[in-house]
């Protein structure tokens, strides 16, 4: 069974002050890893997409990467406004195209 | 309207009501999705069509049936319901060319069963 775990569940952090939130998953087979962001009273909102070990993407002040076990999202010098709910979820090779296994999250809170 | 749109955002029903949601997509994608988030769980993936075809099930009671009438449309039928099922429901969408794991939200609709 796909597994992704996330930690920490919660990261209270100063503006300016950078940090990374971690994903860890069990799969068969990787097809993709999926980063996404929740605003409270909001869809989940697509962020990056992982296909293998040592791909890494950028987006402002956010980085994802990527090994063969876990995932890292880093954020440099964050601001309040990347305060948000961050979801990684997993698809599998040789599951279901359409399945995303997602963790609980991790809730960014970042101080002014 | 732009994205993905859901309504209502929020719903209260007894548990011997019957009510439906719906989402509607104006992104010209093929692939659509209902989700349930609970409190303190991971998003759980409940139906997908796709060309309105139904692709998955995963498991849901029949309480909850969907129903997909055009690639824009989605419905979600809900009847006898129990306090459980308490929780956000979310719709979303993806192009066939993401691999259908970009996929794209709509705003939920909260449902309270009491």
């Amino acid at each position: 069974e796909d597994q992704v775990t996330q930690s920490p569940e919660a990261l209270r952090l100063q503006e300016g002050e950078s940090s990374s939130l971690n994903c860890s998953y069990t799969v068969s087979g990787l097809r993709g890893l999926f980063w996404y962001r929740q605003d409270p009273g909001k869809g989940p909102e697509f962020l990056f997409t992982l296909y293998s070990a040592g791909e890494e993407k950028e987006k402002e002040r956010l980085k994802a990467t990527l090994t063969k076990k876990e995932s890292f999202l880093h954020i440099t010098a964050p601001k309040p406004e990347d305060s948000a709910t961050y979801l990684c979820a997993v698809q599998a090779s040789g599951g279901s195209n359409y399945k995303l296994t997602f963790g609980k999250g991790t809730l960014l809170t970042v101080n002014p | 309207e732009t994205g993905v749109t859901q309504t209502p955002r929020h719903l209260v029903m007894g548990m011997t009501n019957k009510k439906s949601l719906k989402c509607e997509q104006h992104l010209g994608h093929n692939a659509m999705y209902w989700y349930k988030q609970s409190a303190k769980k991971p998003l759980e993936l409940m139906f997908v069509y796709n060309f309105k075809e139904q692709t998955e099930n995963n498991s849901v009671p029949s309480r909850f049936s969907p129903e997909c009438p055009n690639s824009s449309h989605l419905f979600l039928h809900l009847h006898t319901l129990q306090p459980e099922d308490s929780a956000l429901y979310l719709c979303a969408s993806s192009p066939p060319a993401s691999g259908f794991g970009e996929q794209f939200f709509g705003p939920g609709t909260r449902l309270t069963v009491l």
